[in-house]
C-alpha cells in the first residue's frame, strides 16, 4: 500500500503559538488527503479534507482559520495549528485516499500544547 | 448518517484464546467495510478489508465476514498472541475510498 509519512511526530509548543504539521505520500500522487483528530482513548475524528491545488473541505464544527490546511503539491498537505490552546493537544492523523476504495494512515502527530 | 458500533472494551485475554471483535454498521447503499489496527503511539494500519456482502477478509490470522443481512463485520482469530494488543477500529466507506466513517475503537490485551 501507499506510504504516508508525517513530520514532526511529536511537538510540544507554548499556548498561543502556532505549529504546522506535513503530510507526505511518498509513493503516491494524492489529489486529496484527510486529516483526523483524536482524543485519547477515543476514535478518530475527521476535521478536513485537503484537495491538491484548491481549497480544503472542513467538516462541521472545525474551524477553518484556526485549522490552516495548505495543499499545494500532489506529495505535501500541511495542517497549521494557528494559536494553540491547551484544548488543541491531541494526536493528528493524515491519510491519502487510494484509487482502490481505501486509505492508507499517516503515524500521526503528537502535539502538547504547554 | 452513517455509524459504525463496536463492542464495548477493554478486551482481556490470553495468550492463544480466541478473539471476538463484534462490528455493526448503518449505512445507506452498499459500503466498502474494514479493520484497523493501532498500536500505542502509532497510527492506524490497514488489517483487513471487504468491499462487498459475503467477501471475507483475512490477514495475519484475522478473519472477517461481510454479512449483509445482519449488518456486521465481526473480527475474529482464532489464537491471539501477545504482539496483537492493540486498539481495533472498524471503519466504512463508500465505494470512492472517501467519507471514511470509524467505530469507536477496541482496547485488546493479551496477557501472556
Amino acid at each position: 500500500g501507499a506510504v504516508v509519512s508525517q513530520h514532526p511526530s511529536w511537538v510540544i509548543c507554548k499556548s498561543g503559538t502556532s505549529v504546522k504539521i506535513e503530510c507526505r505520500s511518498l509513493d503516491f500522487q494524492a489529489t486529496t488527503m484527510f486529516w483526523y483528530r483524536q482524543f485519547p482513548k477515543q476514535s478518530l475524528m475527521l476535521m478536513a479534507t485537503s484537495n491538491e491545488g484548491s481549497k480544503a473541505t472542513y467538516e462541521q464544527g472545525v474551524e477553518k482559520d484556526k485549522f490552516l490546511i495548505n495543499h499545494a503539491s500532489l506529495t505535501l498537505s500541511t495542517l497549521t495549528v494557528t494559536s494553540a490552546h491547551p484544548e488543541d493537544s491531541s494526536f493528528y492523523i493524515c491519510s491519502e485516499a487510494s484509487s482502490y476504495n481505501e486509505q492508507f494512515f499517516g503515524p500521526g502527530t503528537r502535539l502538547t500544547v504547554l | 448518517g452513517d455509524s459504525v458500533t463496536q463492542m464495548e472494551g477493554p478486551v482481556t485475554l490470553s495468550e492463544e484464546a480466541f478473539l471476538t471483535i463484534n462490528c455493526t454498521y448503518t449505512a445507506t447503499g452498499y459500503p466498502s467495510l474494514f479493520w484497523y489496527v493501532q498500536y500505542p503511539g502509532e497510527g492506524l494500519q490497514l488489517l483487513l478489508k471487504a468491499t462487498k456482502a459475503d467477501d471475507k477478509g483475512s490477514n495475519k490470522g484475522f478473519e472477517a465476514t461481510y454479512r449483509k443481512e445482519t449488518t456486521s463485520f465481526h473480527l475474529e482469530k482464532g489464537s491471539v498472541q501477545v504482539s496483537d494488543s492493540a486498539v481495533y477500529f472498524c471503519a466504512l466507506s463508500d465505494n470512492y475510498g472517501q467519507n471514511f466513517v470509524f467505530g469507536p475503537g477496541t482496547r485488546l490485551s493479551v496477557l501472556p
